[in-house]
């Protein structure tokens, strides 16, 4: 199993270009995330989606749409990226109340 | 807001030593706390975590303790091995919130030959 995929691994961007994440996993999980990591610091929740059909805000979504397309897969959408969403982004995926949440590698986004 | 966070940004060991990591909590409300350990250039990985009701639990080679009185949840890591070397974050989990994980910002833990 491949766990949960993103693609790209790597983005640069300028400043009002738009680009989706993609993320897909083959866990059957019901819950997927989208995390953003700035340097040194911890991972700050953008998105949640805790079912196929639902999605939810979670503490910075300002800037970004997601969509829960089927179970396997949740995207992220940047409509008019800015330099504050430089930043490296991470999927996740986790089976209804556990807390283990499996981690995708993560995609390097430079906004310049 | 609430907020997850650690005391200590960066942590030294010898190997073979013990290392314990520090963790301070505001959300009362949380269901969970968690440990997850973040390798240079990889997603965050599960370590161990802990029911909001229980004080001790323990997995092969690490301990978290949990301190609700002084909202304070530690990782102990037993005979450090420079394979333990990484970022290490708390994070915590509340049932009522969705089921989302609300990170801290990391210790890194660095182990010495």
């Amino acid at each position: 199993n491949a766990g949960v995929t993103q693609t790209p691994k790597f983005q640069v961007l300028k400043t009002g270009q738009s680009m989706t994440l993609q993320c897909a996993q083959d866990m059957n999980h019901n819950s997927m995330y989208w995390y953003r990591q700035d340097p040194g610091m911890g991972l700050r929740l953008i998105y949640y989606s805790a079912s196929e059909g639902t999605t939810d805000k979670g503490e910075v979504p300002n800037g970004y749409n997601v969509s829960r397309l089927n179970k396997r897969e949740f995207s992220l959408r940047l409509e008019s990226a800015a330099p504050s969403q430089t930043s490296v982004y991470f999927c996740a995926s986790s089976e209804g109340t556990s807390t283990e949440a499996f981690f995708g590698q993560g995609t390097r986004l430079t906004v310049v | 807001g609430e907020s997850v966070g650690l005391h200590l940004p960066t942590l030294s060991v010898q190997e073979g030593d013990n290392s314990i990591i520090n963790c301070a909590y505001s959300n009362s409300a949380s269901d969970y706390f968690i440990w997850y350990k973040q390798e240079s250039g990889k997603g965050p990985q599960f370590i161990i975590d802990i029911r909001s009701n229980m004080d001790k639990r323990q997995g092969q080679r690490v301990t978290v303790l949990l301190n609700k009185t002084v909202k304070h949840l530690s990782l102990q890591i037993a005979a450090t091995q420079p394979g333990d070397s990484a970022v290490y974050f708390c994070a915590e989990n509340s049932y009522n919130a969705g089921n989302m994980l609300t990170f801290g910002g990391g210790t890194r833990l660095m182990v010495k030959p």
